[in-house]
């Protein structure tokens, strides 16, 4: 079957790094995708990676390992607006996302 | 804004009404999807409109009905749904789905309960 797994919860303390793991089991792959939604409010896009590697963007990076079906997001110099739910996805062989239950992350001053 | 509106953000109903939420996306895009958000699980996929014809339908039950009358518009009709209906239905939609850099933008939800 097809699976992803995040942890439920992380509490990280402000200015302070996170990184959240997403490990994936699908029927074919094509990318996968990191979202960021704030309690009440739409998922919004943060990062895609379908090669192996780390891809930065500002505070956040987001790492992709093909042949262990795992991923990361890295957050640096937390902030306390990065409070939020974290949603891994991947990009199954018929191009249709499978997600994660998403990743409550708390950040505390 | 992401370009993607729906409408209402909050329902109530009860299990003999008929409702519709509606999804307008001013993106341009060709794909268009509702998903059910329910507290700690995965986002499911319930339909998915790809050039207005329906392309992905996951087994959802009847009382849930999608109507897509051209690329900017989703709506999703509610009749006689269940308690365990009660959900944050999220919109969202994409340019291309067959594609692997397939971003998909999202709506802000309707919170959906069902008395």
């Amino acid at each position: 079957g097809q699976n992803i797994d995040q942890p439920t919860e992380m509490t990280a303390t402000e200015g302070a790094i996170v990184q959240i793991n997403c490990t994936y089991q699908t029927s074919g792959f094509n990318g996968l995708f990191w979202y960021q939604q704030h309690a009440g409010e739409a998922p919004t896009f943060l990062s895609y990676n379908v090669l192996d590697g780390l891809e930065e963007k500002g505070r956040f990076s987001s790492f992709l390992s093909r042949s262990k079906g795992y991923s990361y997001l890295l957050l640096k110099e937390l902030q306390m607006k990065d409070s939020a739910s974290y949603l891994c996805a991947s990009l199954d062989s018929n191009y249709q996302l499978i997600w994660g239950a998403g990743t409550k992350l708390i950040i505390k001053p | 804004e992401t370009g993607v509106t729906q409408t209402p953000r909050h329902l109530v109903m009860g299990m003999t009404n008929k409702k519709s939420l509606k999804c307008e996306q001013h993106l341009g895009h060709n794909a268009m999807y509702w998903y059910k958000q329910s507290a700690k699980k995965p986002l499911e996929l319930m339909f998915v409109y790809n050039f207005k014809e329906q392309t992905e339908n996951n087994s959802v039950p009847s009382r849930f009905s999608p109507e897509c009358p051209n690329s900017s518009h989703l709506f999703l009709h509610l009749h006689t749904l269940q308690p365990e209906d009660s959900a944050l239905y999220l919109c969202a939609s994409s340019q291309d789905p067959g594609q692997e850099y397939n971003e998909q933008f999202f709506g802000p939800g309707t919170r959906l309960t069902v008395l």
